[in-house]
């Protein structure tokens, strides 16, 4: 398995403009998530569905952050319109659901550059 | 809301040095915990996962324990090499939700 598959892998986009930031899980989970790292934060959970459902928000920080998950395999995070303090690394994770003894698979990333 | 320290938040030893990073979390009612590794510029990995009924795991030069009575996990890398250099992050599991540490850079020196 290709295990968690993030593109792009690095994104430089100007203040105001719409990013999109795909993932496409491994083959069999069913839970996906999406993180965000800073240095000042850390890690931060944004939203995680469960069978292509959202599941909690909670962590997503404003009504510029949206994300859809319309199949088993691929997901996105929108931010419309994108500003500087959105610049970090975004992670995109998945795992089987309701095992309690199933690990976390994280992809490599996504690198947001908001100038 | 559980909250996930590690102390130190970085760390230099000398390579061959047995070492230990530390992980405390405020809530106990957990499902299990991750330990992962990050190199520079790239995701995480996962390293052990321990049950919340279990006490340690190990995986080769690596065991990690946890005591949920006191809210403690520790991880213990023996005969530490150059290419551990990395850092290490603790996640709590909490109903398919994980919260993480924020992580201990360790640095391994030849």
């Amino acid at each position: 398995d290709a295990g968690v598959i993030q593109s792009p892998r690095h994104e430089v986009t100007e203040m105001g403009q719409e990013v999109t930031l795909r993932c496409k899980p491994i083959s069999g989970h069913n839970s996906l998530f999406w993180y965000r790292q800073t240095m000042m934060r850390g890690l931060e959970l944004l939203i995680y569905f469960n069978n292509n459902v959202p599941i909690d928000d909670s962590g997503m920080p404003e009504d510029r952050f949206s994300a859809k998950m319309p199949n088993a395999s691929f997901s996105t995070l929108k931010i419309q319109p994108s500003e500087p303090r959105d610049s970090a690394v975004y992670f995109c994770a998945s795992s089987r659901r309701g095992r309690t003894n199933e690990k976390l698979f994280f992809g490599s990333g996504t690198q947001l550059s908001v100038l | 809301k559980q909250e996930v320290t590690q102390i130190p938040a970085a760390l230099s030893v000398p390579e061959g040095e047995n070492l230990v990073l530390n992980c405390s979390f405020t809530d106990s009612a957990i499902y299990n915990l991750q330990w992962f590794r990050q190199d520079p510029g790239k995701g995480l990995t996962s390293l052990l996962l321990i049950q919340s009924s279990q006490r340690e795991q190990t995986s080769g030069r690596l065991n990690a324990s946890l005591d949920k009575s006191s809210g403690r996990s520790t991880l213990y890398i023996a005969a530490s090499q150059p290419g551990d250099s990395a850092t290490y992050l603790c996640a709590l599991n909490a109903g398919n939700m994980l919260t993480f540490g924020g992580g201990t850079r360790l640095m391994v020196k030849p």
